[in-house]
């Protein structure tokens, strides 16, 4: 089956340590996306990527890093230098085309940092 | 940057009962997309709107694309307790210069329960 797997799906860590959420996708879609939810909020984008080797910040990227070495994975790594890290991660991919803007999301990967 | 603003914030209605949700915009849209949630799972794509005044139906689902691009309406019939989740509106304003992004922005999100 096609689609989009986020691993762990529960996340805990200790304050100070940096953890890296998994996000695959075997859609073959070109664009890959971070978002970050908070309770009784919207989705904010953290960060975004066009292309493999390349991606670019979101609205909230401090304290947060990525890669993208492959079309289907695109790692976030949460740092010790996020103030606030516990939060719901959601992944989603698109295909690059002018006429289609659909994103399509992945089960997210609940963190929680004590 | 912009803005949406998506109404109401929530909403308890009775099983059968119509629903209507709607998300504005100070600057005009491209795009809009309306998304289901349920409790823990990421958001699923409902309907899709490309055109200004564009009309589309997902069974019980009815979405429009307002016709001055600023605004969107999601219509939910006869609404039965799987209906239950958080209806977030997303869109993609006007492309900046030559760049096209696929960034979307999202509303705060509706958050419906039905009662049995």
């Amino acid at each position: 089956d096609g689609g989009i797997t986020q691993s762990p799906k529960y996340l805990f860590r200790k304050e100070g340590q940096n953890v890296t959420l998994s996000c695959e996708q075997n859609l073959n879609h070109d664009a890959m996306y971070w978002y970050r939810q908070d309770p009784g909020q919207g989705l904010r984008l953290i960060y975004y990527s066009q292309i493999v080797n390349d991606f670019q910040k979101g609205d909230i990227a401090e304290g947060y890093s990525v890669s993208r070495e492959k079309k289907e994975s695109f790692p976030l790594t949460v740092t010790s230098a996020q103030k606030n890290p516990t939060a719901f991660y959601l992944c989603a991919s698109s295909i690059r085309r002018e006429s289609s803007y659909e994103q399509y999301f992945g089960p997210g990967t609940r963190l929680t940092v004590t | 940057g912009q803005q949406l603003n998506q109404s109401p914030q929530s909403m308890f209605i009775q099983e059968g009962e119509d629903v209507s949700m709607n998300c504005t915009s100070s600057s005009i849209f491209n795009t809009w997309l309306w998304y289901k949630q349920d409790p823990g799972e990421g958001p699923v794509l409902l309907i899709a709107l490309y055109k200004a005044g564009e009309l589309t139906s997902n069974g019980r689902l009815t979405a429009q694309f307002g016709i001055t691009r600023k605004d969107s309406f999601l219509n939910i019939s006869a609404s039965i307790p799987s209906d239950v989740g958080i209806y977030f509106c997303a869109g993609r304003g006007r492309r900046n210069g030559s760049s096209n992004t696929g960034k979307l922005i999202f509303g705060q999100g509706t958050t419906l329960q039905v009662k049995p």
